[in-house]
């Protein structure tokens, strides 16, 4: 069974902290993703990563940071968590196109971020 | 400017009844992927569905049915004989062939069936 595990459900942090959120497939996929999801915005990509140590921003960037070392794991970085950043995080995977045709992204549980 | 719409922000809808969500996306890509994923109460979105833009047949999977029109770009999703466990919020998604590996989502829509 095909599996994307993100670290923690629920996480609680205050204004300042530096945040990790780590995410793992064991899929082998190259393409890893963070979305960010509000209320009525519906998901919006943070980064995207399609290879190790290589990364690009998504729609939502600013205040943001990943890290991709190994294949396996795609890190979240709160540089300096905010009170705007309490959000549902959500991470992802997939097989790059052109690997394959087509291919479907899976989905980790989510983190649901408070940070006060 | 929104790639993918789903205008229906939440539906009601009572047990038994059918109901259909809309999706409508936006693409200059002659190749293209359409998805649907079901995001629970518990939060992990599951994947549903994959449609490829050369492939228009509709597609039924039990109580589920997809129609793809590349005529309207739309890709409705309907549920015949609704059940609570259907409750859900419900995302419709475009990947591009030529912006590679991105995937482009709908704000969703929330589905509550009513016993």
């Amino acid at each position: 069974d095909v599996k994307v595990t993100q670290s923690s459900r629920y996480l609680v942090k205050r204004t300042g902290e530096k945040v990790f959120l780590e995410c793992v497939q064991d899929m082998d996929h190259e393409n890893m993703f963070w979305y960010r999801q509000d209320p009525g915005l519906g998901l919006r990509l943070i980064y995207f990563s399609y290879d190790v140590k290589m990364k690009e921003k998504g729609d939502i960037p600013e205040g943001y940071s990943v890290s991709r070392e190994k294949k396996e794991r795609f890190s979240l970085i709160l540089e300096s968590a905010s009170t705007n950043q309490t959000s549902m995080y959500l991470c992802a995977s997939s097989l790059r196109q052109g690997v394959a045709l087509n291919t479907e992204a899976f989905f980790g549980q989510g983190t649901r971020l408070t940070v006060v | 400017a929104q790639k993918v719409t789903q205008a229906q922000t939440e539906i009601s809808v009572v047990e038994k009844e059918d109901v259909t969500l809309d999706c409508v996306y936006e693409t200059r890509d002659t190749t293209y992927y359409l998805f649907w994923y079901k995001q629970p109460p518990s939060g992990e979105l599951v994947f549903l569905i994959r449609r490829n833009s050369f492939d228009e047949q509709n597609e039924i999977s039990g109580r589920y049915s997809w129609n793809f029109q590349k005529s309207t770009s739309s890709f409705n999703f309907t549920i015949t004989a609704s059940q609570v466990v259907d409750s859900a919020v419900y995302f419709c998604a475009l990947s591009e062939r030529n912006t590679g590996n991105q995937f482009y989502f709908g704000t969703g829509t929330s589905l509550t069936v009513i016993p």
